[in-house]
């Protein structure tokens, strides 16, 4: 079955450390994302990829890098200059083309809590 | 920019109730409009989409329509379950340019017994 796969579904982390949060999708889809939930605040964007070798800042980029090597995958570092962690993650991904409405389609998300 | 305003939740509804979240929205150009449902533990999934003004899309019993005029896209259903308790995002993708979507804050639905 074609779909995102997040891993792992929860980490703790020490406050210091750097912790990568992987997405890989085999779905073919050029597009792919990386948002953040807090309750009440809704989904933001953290960096999103549209081609392989290529990335760009979302809304709250700071404390976070990422790398877009391959197609399939999209992984995202919680660096230890981001200040307020814990967060629930989500990876999403979508087709890029022409008449496409952008539906996106989201991994079952990763759980960080920072000790 | 780009926002989409939903109301606050919680929402808790009777089984077999009516359902109406609010959603209206702020962007230039015609953007495409989504509700996307989060289960418990979850990630997002695609509910509905509407395209173009007056579109209404529908799904699973639910139902928004794209109103241009209102720039709204109110998510109603005649009758819940149980099995709706979620929490419901209105979203936008503004049309060119880079696939960035907006989210609203989410709205969540307790349905009981």
């Amino acid at each position: 079955d074609g779909g995102i796969t997040q891993s792992p579904k929860y980490l703790f982390r020490k406050e210091g450390q750097n912790v990568t949060l992987s997405c890989e999708q085999n779905l073919n889809h050029d597009a792919m994302y990386w948002y953040r939930q807090d309750p009440g605040q809704g989904l933001r964007l953290i960096y999103y990829s549209q081609i392989v070798n290529d990335f760009q800042k979302g809304d709250i980029a700071e404390g976070y890098s990422v790398s877009r090597e391959k197609k399939e995958s999209f992984p995202l570092t919680v660096t230890s200059a981001q200040k307020n962690p814990t967060a629930f993650y989500l990876c999403a991904s979508s087709i890029v083309s022409t008449g496409d409405t952008g539906e996106l389609f989201f991994g079952e998300g990763s759980r960080l809590t920072v000790l | 920019g780009n926002s989409v305003t939903q109301m606050e939740g919680p929402v808790t509804l009777s089984e077999e109730a009516f359902l109406t979240i609010n959603c209206t929205y702020t962007a230039t150009g015609y953007p495409s409009l989504f509700w996307y449902v989060q289960y418990p533990g979850e990630g997002l999934q695609l509910l509905l989409k509407a395209t173009k003004a007056d579109d209404k899309g529908s799904n699973k019993g639910f139902e928004a329509t794209y109103r241009k005029e209102t720039t709204s896209f109110h998510l109603e259903k005649g009758s819940v379950q149980v099995s709706d308790s979620a929490v419901y995002f209105c979203a936008l993708l503004n049309s060119g340019g880079y696939q960035k979507v907006t989210f609203g804050t989410g709205t969540k639905l307790q349905v009981i017994p």
